[in-house]
């Protein structure tokens, strides 16, 4: 069965810290997302990655960078977080084909103070 | 940009009842999912549609793809307390990158 693994369910940092998400998977899939997800605006596609070392950025980059380092994870960072950056936070994998479906975590609720 | 809106973007009705919800667009897409998603969880897929006009049935729920490829109804039978939750529609456009709807949040009540 797919897994894609968020390490934290729920976060609270505070105005300019670094904050760092981590999304894990173990189906050895090529293409990782990161999507916010607000009420109202559906998925925004924050950055995506096709390879290991590879990014895109998608619709909503300013303010979040990624790293893949291996093809199993795919970190957000998030330079110096602002309260406009609370949101839900989701990852997902996919493999490599138009018709594949994106797999995803169950989430990081962030919350900024 | 290209837009996918879903109507409508809250719906609450009895169990038993019939609904449908819409996604529509200006935009010919490849193709288009269906996801649902559960509180506190991340979204699953239902179905993809891909030829124009296409129906596909899963259990109580009807699927179809418009004959232009811009829009794609849900249709719930009989809905059921289970069946509560955010349903989303994604479009693939021709760049292949998937374009995402608001979602319809559907309550199912006892």
């Amino acid at each position: 069965d797919v897994k894609v693994t968020q390490s934290s369910r729920y976060l609270v940092k505070r105005t300019g810290e670094k904050v760092f998400l981590e999304c894990v998977q173990d189906m050895d899939h090529e293409n990782m997302f990161w999507y916010r997800q607000d009420p109202g605006l559906g998925l925004r596609l924050i950055y995506f990655s096709y390879d290991v070392k590879m990014k895109e950025k998608g619709d909503i980059p300013e303010g979040y960078s990624v790293s893949r380092e291996k093809k199993e994870r795919f970190s957000l960072i998030l330079e110096s977080a602002s309260t406009n950056q609370t949101s839900m936070y989701l990852c997902a994998t996919r493999r490599t084909g138009s018709m594949q479906p994106q797999h995803f975590g169950d989430g990081t609720r962030l919350s900024i103070l | 940009t290209q837009l996918l809106e879903q109507s409508p973007q809250f719906l609450s009705i009895q169990e038993g009842e019939n609904l449908t919800v819409y996604c529509n667009s200006s935009s010919v897409f490849s193709s288009l999912q269906w996801y649902r998603q559960e509180p506190g969880e991340g979204p699953v897929l239902l179905v993809t549609v891909v030829t124009g006009g296409e129906v596909k049935k899963l259990k109580r729920l009807t699927f179809q793809f418009g004959d232009a490829r811009k829009d794609s109804s849900l249709h719930i039978t009989a809905a059921q307390p289970g069946d509560t939750g955010l349903y989303l529609c994604a479009g693939r456009d021709s760049n292949y990158q998937l374009i995402w709807g608001a979602g319809t949040k559907l309550i199912i009540k006892p």
